[in-house]
């Protein structure tokens, strides 16, 4: 069975700091793996996905699959970054339609 | 453009009464529709998925059932209510090829008393 496991509920960082969200998964096959975010009343939404290796508001995850891993990454945290994150993957070979996500960080970046 | 409509938004039931929550999607045709709840610490569990009228896939088991009686209308019931159904519940849709790409609706807060 597949598992996404994010080891921290709270991350609190000062502004202008560096911010790795971690995330690590058990998968045996070949995964897909996604950053879901729910700033304060506003619905949850997807912000990025591995296979688009793409930046989105300066964050970047890389899938490790060695260390089974997609931590979330940005170089300097911003106030507007406080939101709850949440790690999701998919079975890419199975053809299943379902995302798996994990229990979710919370961020709070302090001025 | 696409919207996703939960109601009601909240909710308070006694223990082991029924539970009606409705999900509609506007905008798009034959989408995946998705249930989940999001408990206290717990994060997002999936509940319920379907690809398709009358297809419904269950992930846990539990004392909620789901239906999708027309292509973009998704309900969750239960029969009766147990303390440990209170929660979040948010209703999800995609197209049925991105089904990582999810679009939330506003969520029913459901407490059990």
């Amino acid at each position: 069975a597949q598992r996404v496991t994010q080891p921290e509920k709270l991350l609190s960082v000062f502004k202008g700091a560096p911010v790795e969200l971690k995330c690590n998964y058990s998968y045996s096959g070949s995964p897909e793996l996604f950053w879901y975010v729910q700033y304060s009343r506003q619905r949850l939404q997807l912000l990025l996905r591995h296979i688009s290796r793409e930046s989105i508001k300066g964050f970047t995850a890389d899938l490790n699959k060695g260390e089974t891993s997609f931590h979330l990454k940005k170089p300097f945290a911003q106030e507007e970054d406080s939101a709850m994150y949440y790690c999701a993957l998919i079975g890419g070979d199975t053809g299943r339609r379902a995302l798996t996500f994990g229990s979710g960080t919370r961020l709070q970046v302090q001025p | 453009s696409q919207t996703i409509h939960q109601w009601p938004a909240t909710l308070v039931q006694p223990v082991g009464s029924p539970l009606s929550l409705e999900c509609t999607v506007e905008g798009t045709s034959n989408p995946n529709l998705y249930w989940y709840r999001q408990a206290a610490g717990r994060g997002l569990q999936l509940l319920f998925y379907s690809v398709g009228i009358g297809q419904i896939s269950s992930e846990v088991p539990q004392n909620l059932s789901a239906s999708r009686p027309q292509d973009r209308q998704f309900i969750l019931s239960s029969k009766k209510l147990l303390l440990s159904d209170s929660g979040f519940y948010l209703c999800a849709w995609s197209v049925g090829g991105r089904p990582y790409e999810q679009y939330f609706g506003p969520g029913t807060r459901l407490t059990v008393t």
